[in-house]
């Protein structure tokens, strides 16, 4: 079974239209990881955000935001008013306080169309 | 402050050759790891080094391939002979600490690797 399942494989929205990015996680670790990475097509893989299994509150950077939700195990990402320059995969992953690697999703294809 | 710094950045060679991947982590950073990225089965760990020690090596798809890391400050990810289905990006990434904390991993820029 996946450890982290992003359903979504591939996404295509207008500018300056809100999208999110779902992401559902498969623990039984009760302290736990979770981090969501942007690849542009340059290919380099870029650190967006950390949260840990202790702390539910939702964040907001700018347009970006996340919702951390551990009842549903999920750890979605909207983008508001989306931007061509959000054009990239998005990959969500795990780390398990007692696992021995990261867990990557597969990645979601998110095209914004000008 | 530098990045993971890997090369080379692309890289063309001939079927049965050896293949030689470079990779210096961040400064500080005690756990490195190698990813392979392709298109079919998206992001693999091939392995997983901490303090320079090989921790988890279970993703290394075969003999050919054999990494080391010789000090806290260089990998190497060796491919020899190399066969066009090795042909991908590999990606080394470091992490202050171990897998199962809360630090995240920082990627280099990856090396596109092209078996003809």
């Amino acid at each position: 079974a996946q450890k982290v399942t992003q359903a979504q494989t591939e996404i295509s929205v207008v500018e300056k239209e809100d999208v999110t990015l779902d992401c559902v996680y498969e623990t039984r670790d009760t302290t736990y990881y979770l981090f969501w990475y942007k690849q542009p097509p340059s290919g380099e893989l870029v650190f967006l955000i950390r949260r840990n299994s202790f702390d539910e509150q939702n964040e907001i950077s700018g347009r970006y935001s996340w919702n951390f939700q551990k009842s549903t195990s999920s750890f979605n990402f909207t983008i508001t008013a989306s931007q061509v320059v959000d054009s990239a995969v998005y990959f969500c992953a795990l780390s398990e306080a007692r696992g021995n690697q990261f867990y990557f999703g597969t990645g979601t294809s998110l095209t914004v169309i000008p | 402050d530098a990045g993971v710094i890997q090369s080379p950045r692309h890289e063309v060679t001939e079927m049965g050759q050896e293949v030689t991947l470079r990779c210096k982590p961040i400064s500080g950073h005690n756990s490195l790891f190698w990813y392979r990225q392709t298109m079919m089965r998206g992001l693999e760990l091939l392995i997983y080094f901490n303090n320079n020690v090989p921790i988890d090596d279970s993703g290394m798809p075969e003999d050919r391939f054999s990494a080391k890391m010789p000090n806290a400050s260089f990998s190497t990810l060796k491919i020899q002979p190399s066969e066009p289905r090795d042909s991908a990006v590999y990606f080394c990434a470091s992490l202050a600490g171990f897998i199962g904390g809360n630090q995240p991993q920082h990627f280099g820029d990856g090396t596109r690797l092209s078996i003809l």
